[in-house]
């Protein structure tokens, strides 16, 4: 199976601030192909479903704000957050969509410093 | 409105079985390849399986810890998909999402409200 593994496992950060989250794929043929990165970027609050946030490695999906973004490609991933809000407190998941078993990061708590 | 309506949760006894089910509305669901995601307490999110469009060969494939023991299947004719739990254990208590996509071209832009259950003696 893949490992998509994620660093940190917890950050802190003060409003106003940049919060960046790191995603590293086992297997970089097994996330990525014909030039397409199949690696997304799930937001999780406690009593909600998960909300997809970036596809592709780097489109943002309708109505999410533009302080998140997304990039990396291969094995190396990356969300960022430019400028954390209250309501961005959650979460953070990566996730690898092209070679099944689908594999999910572990997560990453984001919380204000 | 695109819509993912889960049911079937409850308390099982170990080695027991459960079914859940997935009404799906708002969206072209013969079409749609349907996965089942869980997140036991505590931990993170955990994919569990999926099922193809007939299209597509409406194949399945399943997560490494519940292979041989989920099943998932659908219904078109009345725009529901199934897990169909086994030989349940401890560590299947969680959260179970139904969920899929309409546009991220893989990516789960849809989510049920998410359907608990709990295994335990």
């Amino acid at each position: 199976d893949i490992v998509m593994t994620q660093s940190p496992d917890s950050l802190a950060v003060s409003l106003g601030e940049r919060a960046t989250i790191n995603c590293k794929c086992s297997q970089s043929d097994l996330c990525t192909s014909n030039n397409k990165n199949y690696l997304a970027w799930y937001q999780h609050k406690p009593g909600q479903p998960p909300k997809l946030l970036i596809y592709w490695a780097s489109t943002r999906e309708s109505g999410v704000p533009d302080r998140f973004s997304g990039s990396g490609s291969g094995t190396d991933f990356s969300l960022t957050i430019s400028s954390l809000q209250a309501e961005d407190v959650a979460v953070y998941y990566c996730q690898q969509y092209y070679t099944v078993p689908w594999t999910f990061g572990q997560g990453t708590k984001v919380e204000i410093k | 409105e695109v819509q993912l309506v889960e049911s079937g949760g409850g308390l099982v006894k170990p080695g027991g079985s459960l079914r859940l089910s997935c009404a799906a509305s708002g969206f072209t669901f013969n079409n749609a390849w349907m996965s089942w995601v869980r997140q036991a307490p505590g931990k993170g999110l955990e994919w569990v399986g999926r099922i193809k469009s007939k299209a597509d060969g409406g194949t399945t494939d399943y997560a490494t810890p519940v292979k041989g023991r989920f099943s998932i299947s659908r219904d078109d004719s009345k725009n529901t998909v199934y897990l169909q739990m086994n030989s349940l254990k401890i560590e299947d208590t969680a959260v179970y999402y139904c969920t899929s996509w309409t546009a991220a071209g893989g990516a789960f832009d849809i989510w049920g409200q998410g359907t608990m259950v709990t295994v335990s003696s």
